[in-house]
């Protein structure tokens, strides 16, 4: 079974950039399926940032598409997450998910746990 | 993108059937059968409940149910228990390639 574990610093200084890895276990990350990261400010509700699949297509949020860059590495299964210039406002709890291009190509049906990430000097 | 838009709190007593619903426009709920529904408890990541607009995932009680009608997609739970007690969300595919999600509901069983 398909398994996501995010990882990264809790901690980012304002105006640096938020780091966060995604690893994938139980499974190939060049199987059929698209990988998103998802954060939830406290208390707030959940915005999608973007998405990639194993060939490095990518597809971003447009009100974040300029600070977002996603990324694939094959070789070690897992893909990455960065936002630049990052403020208060982007302390958030950050979600990778799968979209299931066989199963359930339109929809999120396996999360990692989150990662809570602050962002203050 | 703006949030799809939810209603910020229902609240049912068990047995009953409850109905949260999620607006958006013809640029996402209203111009794709790709309408989502997860349940998220207090500390958890969401659990997807409901995709392309009425199907269950394999393990999801049938006590819930989605359709659409225009702009506007519905969960309905039946026969509601103490531990459907949780936020909801919504979330659409969107005509800028993106996905984007409803601003959450919190279901109170009574």
């Amino acid at each position: 079974q398909v398994q996501l574990q995010e990882s990264g610093p809790g901690l980012v200084k304002p105006s640096g950039t938020l780091s966060l890895t995604c690893a994938v276990s139980g499974g190939s990350i060049s199987s059929s399926n698209w990988w998103s990261w998802v954060r939830q400010p406290p208390g707030k509700g959940l915005e999608w940032i973007g998405e990639i699949y194993h060939s490095g297509s990518t597809n971003y949020n447009p009100s974040l598409k300029s600070r977002v860059t996603i990324s694939v590495d094959k070789s070690k299964n897992q893909f990455s997450l960065k936002l630049s210039s990052v403020t208060a406002a982007d302390t958030a709890v950050y979600y990778c998910a799968r979209g299931d291009l066989i199963r359930f190509p339109n929809a999120f049906d396996i999360w990692g746990q989150g990662t809570m990430v602050t962002v203050s000097s | 993108q703006s949030a799809l838009t939810q209603p910020a709190s229902v609240s049912g007593s068990p047995g009953q059937s409850i109905t949260i619903s999620c607006t958006g426009t013809s640029s996402d709920v209203g111009g794709y059968n790709y309408v989502s529904w997860y349940q998220q408890h207090p500390g958890k990541a969401p659990k997807l409940m409901i995709y392309d607009v009425s199907n269950r995932p394999s393990g999801v009680s049938n006590r819930f149910s989605g359709s659409k009608s225009g702009n506007t997609a519905s969960l309905t739970i039946s026969g509601l228990q103490a531990e459907d007690e949780a936020d909801y969300y919504c979330s659409s595919y969107t005509s800028s390639s993106s996905w984007v999600f409803g601003g959450g509901t919190k279901l109170t069983v009574l």
